[in-house]
């Protein structure tokens, strides 16, 4: 069974809607992260929080906001969406943050038309 | 930042062939991570290797730390294999930087 659950696997969205992606992680980590691929692009470190506080932003964009309703969740919402925003976003999680071993849940495709 | 850079881009390779993966980084790091990207698209940590050499099954990681370096040797490849192999240093940061990767192709 996985143990990081994202949802939906595949998004589809219309330029200057709002999505939300939903991650879930049942490993008992502290830490969680949300990461972006998009192609020919490297994957791309977004957010970390740890214990439900957010550690690190490199989201240039406010558009990107992430949000913590319990220690396990790490959803993140994404307002006025642009065809740049077209990627897969991967959630993962660690025993604590800047920990070497990163889980990795199996991504939100997103394409925005 | 970190730079990462792995070479070769691309790999093919018949199987039981060995092949050899390149990390060359910009920064200081204290760890280093490889992972497998299958090529579903799922990720998975390979091994965790900061310096020295390291084996887990059929792969063998060296990092020469004051090089700025690290390769993953795989021997005896599968077809199962194949998918994008990805280098990611960290000195302490709470993000990893990833390099594009190397893809690995492996035919029977």
């Amino acid at each position: 069974d996985p143990k990081i659950i994202q949802k939906p696997k595949y998004l589809v969205a219309v330029t200057g809607s709002e999505k939300i992606l939903i991650c879930e992680q049942y490993l008992g980590h502290n830490a969680m992260y949300w990461y972006r691929q998009s192609a020919k692009k490297p994957l791309e470190f977004m957010f970390s929080y740890s214990y439900q506080k957010l550690m690190d932003n490199q989201t240039a964009s406010s558009r990107f906001q992430p949000q913590s309703s319990k220690k396990n969740h790490l959803d993140l919402q994404i307002t006025a969406l642009k065809p740049d925003d077209s990627a897969t976003y991967f959630c993962a999680s660690s025993q604590e943050t800047r920990q070497n071993t990163l889980y990795f849940g199996a991504g939100t495709r997103l394409s925005v038309l | 930042g970190q730079q990462v850079q792995q070479s070769p881009a691309s790999l093919v390779l018949q199987e039981g062939e060995n092949a050899e993966l390149q990390c060359n980084f910009s920064s200081t790091a204290t760890q280093l991570q490889w992972f497998y990207q299958s090529p579903g698209g799922s990720l998975v940590s390979l091994l965790s290797n900061p310096s020295g050499t390291k084996h887990t099954g059929r792969l063998t990681s060296t990092t020469v730390t004051k090089e700025r370096r690290s390769s993953l040797h795989i021997s005896s490849s599968q077809t199962t294999d194949s998918g994008t192999y990805l280098c990611a240093p960290n000195n302490y940061a709470q993000g990893l930087t990833f390099g594009l990767g190397t893809r690995v192709s492996v035919f029977p």
